[in-house]
C-alpha cells in the first residue's frame, strides 16, 4: 500500500514566479493536511481538506496561498508570486475516511522549496 | 489561542539514559494528543497517541507518555534510551504542532 506521496521533492523558483506543490493522499483516505516547516521551526499547520472542501483554512496565509482537493486527482498547494521567506519544507499527511481529529496522520516526505 | 510548547530544543543523552520531553498546551476544547518522530532522513512517523481512556499511552519501541489535565501536559518518557532513538520529537495537539525537540543519543 503506497505512502503518502508528494512531489516535487526538490522545487526551485525566482522570485514572482509561481509553485504548486502536489500530494497524493495514501490510498483510501479522503483527508489531506499541509503543513510548513520553516528552518529551525516546528511544523505549523496551513490547511484541512476533505476533497471538493477546505474544512479548515485557519493556518493559510491571507494572500498569495491557495490549497485544493478536487475529486480526482492530487490536492495542490499553489503559492502565487513567490517571495524569499516562502522557502520552507511543505509537508502533506493524510487521514481515513472518519476524518475525526483523533484519527492518525501519515506524512509524506516534504517538497522542499526554494525561492531564489 | 491554541498553542503547544516543547520546551526542550535539543537534548543530548548517553545510551541508557532514561528521557522525558515535555509538551504542554494552552486549548480550550477536546484534545486529541499526538507524539510524532522523525528519524534521519524519514517521514513523520506516530509514535503514540491519546483521545481518551487511561492517561497514561503506551506507544512503540518502548515510548510512553502521559496526559495530565490539571498540568494541560503531555510528557513523553522512555525509561533507557538507545543510539537507534536519535531523532526529532514533536508534540500535536489535534491539528497543531510543537517546534519539536531533536534528540541525540551518544553512543
Amino acid at each position: 500500500n503506497a505512502g503518502v506521496m508528494q512531489n516535487p521533492r526538490h522545487l526551485v523558483r525566482r522570485r514572482g514566479q509561481e509553485a504548486r506543490l502536489r500530494c497524493s493522499p495514501m490510498k483510501g483516505h479522503s483527508h489531506v493536511y499541509w503543513y510548513r516547516q520553516l528552518p529551525e521551526e516546528g511544523l505549523k499547520f496551513m490547511v484541512y481538506l476533505q476533497k471538493e472542501n477546505i474544512i479548515d483554512e485557519s493556518g493559510m496565509p491571507k494572500e498569495r496561498f491557495s490549497a485544493e482537493f478536487p475529486k480526482e486527482g492530487p490536492s495542490i498547494l499553489r503559492i502565487q508570486q513567490v517571495v524569499r521567506g516562502d522557502s520552507a519544507a511543505y509537508f502533506c499527511a493524510s487521514s481515513g475516511n472518519s476524518g475525526a481529529i483523533s484519527e492518525t496522520q501519515y506524512f509524506g516526505p516534504g517538497t522542499r522549496l526554494l525561492v531564489l | 489561542a491554541q498553542s503547544v510548547s516543547q520546551h526542550n530544543h535539543h537534548v543530548i543523552l548517553s545510551e541508557a539514559a532514561s528521557l522525558e520531553l515535555g509538551c504542554n498546551y494552552s486549548y480550550g476544547g477536546t484534545v486529541n494528543l499526538f507524539w510524532y518522530v522523525q528519524y534521519p532522513g524519514q517521514h513523520l512517523q506516530l509514535l503514540l497517541k491519546y483521545f481518551s481512556g487511561d492517561p497514561l499511552v503506551k506507544g512503540i519501541k518502548g515510548f510512553e507518555a502521559e496526559f495530565i489535565k490539571s498540568k494541560f501536559s503531555f510528557n513523553l518518557r522512555k525509561p533507557s534510551v538507545q543510539w537507534s532513538d536519535t531523532a526529532e520529537y514533536f508534540c500535536a495537539v489535534n491539528m497543531r504542532f510543537g517546534a519539536g525537540t531533536r534528540l541525540t543519543v551518544k553512543p
